[in-house]
């Protein structure tokens, strides 16, 4: 079976810190792969997607970046954390965009301070 | 631009009642319809898909879809404590990455 994997469960970082989280995928191929921020009493902000290793498009410009280095690994990257980058981030599969379910990992909490 | 629409709620129903939840979008092309249940400080978990005209359910939960008036609807029956959280509401289609509503807050008090 399909499981995603994401760490830290929670950070605390002073503004202008760098960032990274990681999330992985086991149990599955060339899954499309995406980062969500969800702030507090929000929906569910897409940040970027990928179809395939080193294909990241980005949804809304910001100070965050992300990469895929391995065909089940995702990361989410600031060089310098806002205040407003507090959320909670939601990494998430799938292998058929918008025809199949998503599937979320557990997410990491993150509090800009 | 794609749009989802949900009400933010609270949704509050007794113990044992019905609880509706609903769903509007803006792409008539749409073919794939999600619900998904996120519990306060949890990430989003599936309850159910739909991708046709009609009625589907699973257990005490039934999801009922209308392409032409561009609906679609989630039922709890017998709703319980439990059933409380936040229902999120996704339309796929195509190739495109399905858009999230907001959510309604559903609470369930005894």
């Amino acid at each position: 079976s399909q499981t995603i994997h994401q760490w830290p469960a929670t950070l605390v970082q002073p503004v202008g810190s760098p960032l990274s989280l990681e999330c992985t995928v086991e149990g599955t191929s060339n899954p499309n792969l995406y980062w969500y921020r969800q702030a507090a009493g929000r929906g569910l902000q897409l940040l970027f997607y990928s179809v395939g290793i080193g294909q990241i498009s980005s949804e809304v410009p910001q100070n965050l970046s992300a990469s895929r280095p391995q065909d089940r690994q995702f990361i989410l990257s600031s060089k310098k954390l806002l205040l407003s980058d507090s959320g909670f981030y939601l990494c998430a599969w799938d292998l058929m965009a918008g025809r199949e379910t998503q599937y979320f990992g557990p997410g990491t909490r993150l509090l800009v301070l | 631009q794609k749009e989802v629409e949900q009400n933010s709620g609270p949704l509050s129903v007794p113990e044992g009642a019905i609880a509706s939840l609903n769903c509007t979008y803006s792409d008539r092309v749409s073919q794939s319809f999600f619900w998904y249940r996120q519990y306060s400080g949890k990430s989003p978990e599936l309850i159910m898909s739909i991708y046709s005209n009609g009625d589907k359910e699973d257990g005490r939960f039934t999801a009922q879809l209308n392409k032409a008036s561009q609906y679609v609807s989630l039922l709890i029956r017998d709703s319980q404590p439990s059933d409380s959280a936040t229902y999120l509401c996704a339309v796929g289609g195509g190739s495109y990455i399905p858009t999230f509503g907001r959510g309604t807050s559903l609470i369930v008090h005894p």
